[in-house]
């Protein structure tokens, strides 16, 4: 079946904008998870959802990121008023359960944001 | 809270020579240990996995680890790398009522012919 996939692959944006990330987790997936991975910073836990339960946001770095996830399948993530610092390449990765650190989380191929 | 480190940034290795990439961690409670390779221009893809059992977990393209509680790592080795080997590779923790992963900076694999 298919994998976990998001779009934009790439998006080069100007500073003060605001941009929309998208993940399609895989098919029956309850739990998807939203990761950051930049120079110096490495992989950094954003955002998680699980069913119909509130979503976890502890890693967000600062109220212009937010994320919904809609249906309980696909999922937006969005930068509004983008900074230079927010470069990164945005992984979304989901897994069948999510409720235990025993779920092998299934990453997609990322989307390379670069602000200018 | 767990945290991870990974003791080599690079490691250039020859064809058909043995590597080993080290991870050490840091939790105060019982973990599950994952190393991650990945490709240029992919996604993460999960090499194996410790969550109980055996302290030695084989997994995909002839990579294996070892659970060290005593000394908090979990070392990934190949006795035979190939080019395609070639690729940055992650050791990440979650524990059992943490469903986030924790992850190292990452070791980037380069190997010649």
């Amino acid at each position: 079946g298919a994998g976990v996939s998001q779009s934009p692959s790439n998006k080069v944006t100007e500073k003060g904008k605001d941009v929309e990330l998208r993940c399609d987790p895989i098919s029956g997936h309850t739990a998807l998870y939203w990761y950051r991975q930049s120079l110096g910073q490495g992989l950094e836990f954003l955002i998680y959802f699980q069913g119909n339960s509130a979503p976890d946001k502890s890693g967000l770095p600062s109220d212009r990121f937010s994320a919904e996830r809609t249906g309980g399948s696909v999922s937006t993530l969005t930068i509004q008023r983008t900074q230079q610092e927010d470069s990164a390449v945005y992984l979304c990765a989901s897994s069948a359960s999510g409720t235990s650190g025993i779920d092998e989380q299934f990453f997609g191929p990322g989307t390379r944001l670069t602000v200018l | 809270a767990q945290s991870v480190t990974q003791l080599d940034s690079q490691v250039p290795v020859f064809e058909e020579a043995p590597v080993e990439l080290r991870c050490n961690y840091s939790s105060s409670v019982s973990v599950y240990l994952f190393w991650y390779v990945q490709y240029p221009n992919q996604g993460l893809q999960l090499l194996l996995k410790y969550l109980s059992g055996s302290t030695l977990v084989k997994g995909i393209n002839g990579f294996e680890a070892e659970f060290n509680k005593s000394q908090t790592s979990f070392h990934l080795r190949k006795p035979s790398v190939h080019i395609s080997d070639t690729a940055e590779y992650f050791c990440a923790v979650s524990g059992s009522n943490d469903y986030k992963l924790s992850f190292g900076a990452g070791t980037t694999v380069t190997v010649r012919a």
